[in-house]
């Protein structure tokens, strides 16, 4: 079956820890996008990719960084540098020329720290 | 810029219901507007959507109609379930903003049996 896979389901960082969180679509979709969320708050956009090699920051970029080598894979990497990480990721894909109108969402991964 | 404002939660109701959630936005062109359903432990889910003023959207029982003479894309369902219970996200679309999408703050539903 086609889809988005986040992992790991839960993620717990130590502090001065860097972390990265694992997104994988067999979708074929050429663009994806990660969102953070937190409670009683809409998703904010962190860093997107509309092709491979190349990314643009989102909304909240700060602290976090991307690297998109390959179309299937998305990995964030939540670095020491973000100070409240704990939140719930969300990593989506959609095809191009769409207008965003369906993004594909995965499970999410909850970051805690410890 | 781009802005989604929805209802406070949670609502809590009893199945069989009326449900309505409150969206309005603010757009600096003409943009898609959508309705996604977040179910527990899950990511989100497109429930619906409307690409144009006066366009309803409507899935699974719900509906939405995109009013631009007052900025509002309003969620209803006539009779709720317990499997309803969900988080309601509203989110707009703006080609002006690079397509790119804009979510409110979400709306919890409890549905009690």
């Amino acid at each position: 079956d086609g889809g988005i896979t986040q992992s790991p389901k839960y993620l717990f960082r130590k502090e001065g820890q860097n972390v990265t969180l694992s997104c994988e679509q067999n979708l074929n979709h050429d663009a994806m996008y990660w969102y953070r969320q937190d409670p009683g708050q809409g998703l904010r956009l962190i860093y997107y990719s509309q092709i491979v090699n190349d990314f643009q920051k989102g909304d909240i970029a700060e602290g976090y960084s991307v690297s998109r080598e390959k179309k299937e894979s998305f990995p964030l990497t939540v670095t020491s540098a973000q100070k409240n990480p704990t939140a719930f990721y969300l990593c989506a894909s959609s095809t191009p020329g769409t207008g965003n109108e369906k993004l594909f969402f995965g499970s999410g991964t909850q970051l805690s720290v410890l | 810029g781009n802005s989604v404002t929805q209802m406070e939660g949670p609502v809590t109701l009893s199945e069989e219901a009326f449900l309505t959630i409150n969206c309005t936005y603010t757009a600096t062109g003409y943009p898609s507007l959508f309705w996604y359903v977040q179910y527990p432990g899950e990511g989100l889910q497109l429930l619906l959507k409307a690409t144009k003023a006066d366009d309803k959207g409507s899935n699974k029982g719900f509906e939405a109609t995109y009013r631009k003479e007052t900025t509002s894309f309003h969620l209803e369902k006539g009779s709720v379930q317990v499997s309803d219970s969900a988080v309601y996200f509203c989110a707009l679309s703006d080609r002006a903003a690079g397509n790119k999408l804009t979510f409110g703050g979400g709306t919890r539903v409890l549905v009690k049996p």
